[in-house]
């Protein structure tokens, strides 16, 4: 079955600097991939996603891109802000059957001004 | 407003008590799923609906738990005779297909004491 590897955290960065999660994912062809959000106290919310190799998925100033060479989906910001503290899900899902999402661990990224 | 409602956000009981929860998708979806987070995990797959049929369940759903979705539209997740592992936050959602926007509701944080 699928699963997805992720970085782990937790992860400290100061405002403004450059912010890398690894993901790498196994799979039987060709999932979608997904990076979710969750702020302090709330629920999850879709960050961004793609659906075949090369797309790119960007929202809120973070990207992902799918690439199947390397099996991974790394999400990356160029410039984080003290509101992007969270944790981040990587996930990914195979077309057919139950479609159900396979989740890594998490990353908790921590922000400070 | 995430599409999906879920009741109650929060459950307090006591080991051995039965507890039950509701998701209501906002619009009509074929398929709803249940999912389980625990703290400092990512969500776990529980179970799933394609109407009212339940067609695939996962090894974490014991025989004390069990789901419906009696009109194919809400669905109501019980746990019967509750232990403190089941601790846990249940998140549903309506569809997670690799052409969807695989979103979530805010979950339901039941905490066994």
């Amino acid at each position: 079955g699928n699963s997805v590897t992720q970085m782990e955290g937790p992860v400290t960065l100061s405002e403004e600097a450059f912010l890398t999660i690894n993901c790498t994912y196994t799979a039987t062809g060709y999932p979608s991939l997904f990076w979710y959000v969750q702020y302090p106290g709330e629920g999850l919310q879709l960050l961004l996603k793609a659906t075949k190799a090369d797309d790119k998925g960007s929202n809120k100033g973070f990207e992902a891109t799918y690439r199947k060479e390397t099996t991974s989906f790394h999400l990356e910001k160029g410039s984080v802000q003290v509101s992007d503290s969270a944790v981040y899900f990587c996930a990914s899902v195979s077309q057919g059957g139950s479609e159900k999402l396979v989740f890594g661990k998490g990353t908790k990224l921590t922000v400070n001004p | 407003d995430t599409g999906v409602s879920q009741n109650p956000r929060h459950k307090i009981t006591k080991r051995g008590q039965n507890v039950t929860f509701r998701c209501d998708p906002i619009s009509e979806h074929n398929r709803l799923y249940w999912y389980r987070q625990t703290l400092g995990q990512g969500p776990e797959f529980l179970t799933y609906f394609q109407n009212e049929a339940q067609l695939e369940k996962s090894r974490l759903l014991s025989d004390r738990f069990s789901a419906e979705r009696p009109k194919g539209s809400f669905s109501t997740l019980e746990i019967q005779r509750t232990e403190q592992g089941d601790s846990a936050m249940y998140l549903c959602a309506p569809e997670t297909g690799p052409n969807t926007e695989a979103f979530f509701g805010q979950g339901t944080r039941l905490t066994v004491v």
